[in-house]
């Protein structure tokens, strides 16, 4: 099945800076990839997503990349502010038949220091 | 438009109990899927359900089952708790099938399951 592979598990930033986090997949025929941010007593709440049609999406301070190649992808946030710090998940799914479920890495505890 | 909504939000039980949750989907939503996220496993997937049939299973024991109505409201039952089945279940809500369905599951605030 797939294996998803997240890093860093942790990262502290100063306010303004910008945070990567990077990704891995295992399954070339996963074709969608969301980024989950979760706060303390919430659910995961999806920012944004790509599909392996496209090799970048941005959505004002957030972009992500996709290299199909080496079955990697990138969340990049700008300009981060205070509350950016939350759990964030990547996670990659196949769209056919059955297998819709999503694949999550680990997480990554991002710390936006004032 | 309303979010995903589960019910209860938090859940003590005790070794041997059973116990259900429930979720209800976005309006016009009617795909539910099911996670259990843990600290030491993370998030996993445990079934989806569309027109009130299971679609898709996770590699969990028979003990974890579900249903869906015709609603598209769904429960979902862990029976005999163990210790280990203390978790966040988080139930998420896709518009369409899953054949030719969106992509994208939007995800309700979870129920706290303890098991002592």
């Amino acid at each position: 099945g797939e294996n998803v592979e997240q890093h860093p598990s942790t990262l502290s930033v100063q306010e303004g800076d910008s945070a990567v986090i990077k990704c891995t997949y295992s399954d070339s025929a996963s074709n969608y990839f969301p980024w989950y941010k979760q706060e303390l007593g919430k659910g995961p709440q999806l920012i944004i997503d790509i599909r392996s049609n496209v090799g970048e999406k941005k959505d004002q301070r957030i972009a992500v990349t996709l290299n199909k190649t080496a079955k990697h992808f990138s969340l990049h946030i700008t300009e981060t502010q205070p509350e950016d710090s939350a759990v964030y998940f990547c996670a990659a799914s196949k769209s056919s038949g059955s297998a819709r479920q999503l694949t999550f890495g680990s997480g990554t505890q991002l710390t936006v220091l004032p | 438009k309303a979010g995903v909504t589960q019910t209860p939000r938090y859940l003590i039980k005790t070794r041997g109990q059973q116990v259900t949750l429930s979720c209800s989907p976005i309006s016009g939503h009617r795909s539910v899927s099911w996670y259990q996220q843990t600290p030491g496993q993370g998030l996993q997937f445990l079934f989806e359900y569309f027109s009130e049939t299971q679609r898709n299973k996770g590699n969990f024991p028979g003990r974890f089952s579900g249903r869906q109505f015709s609603n598209s409201r769904s429960e979902m039952n862990v029976s005999t708790l163990e210790l280990g089945d203390s978790a966040l279940y988080l139930c998420a809500s896709s518009f369409g099938s899953p054949w030719t369905g969106a992509y994208e599951q939007y995800f309700g605030p979870g129920t706290r399951l303890t098991v002592t």
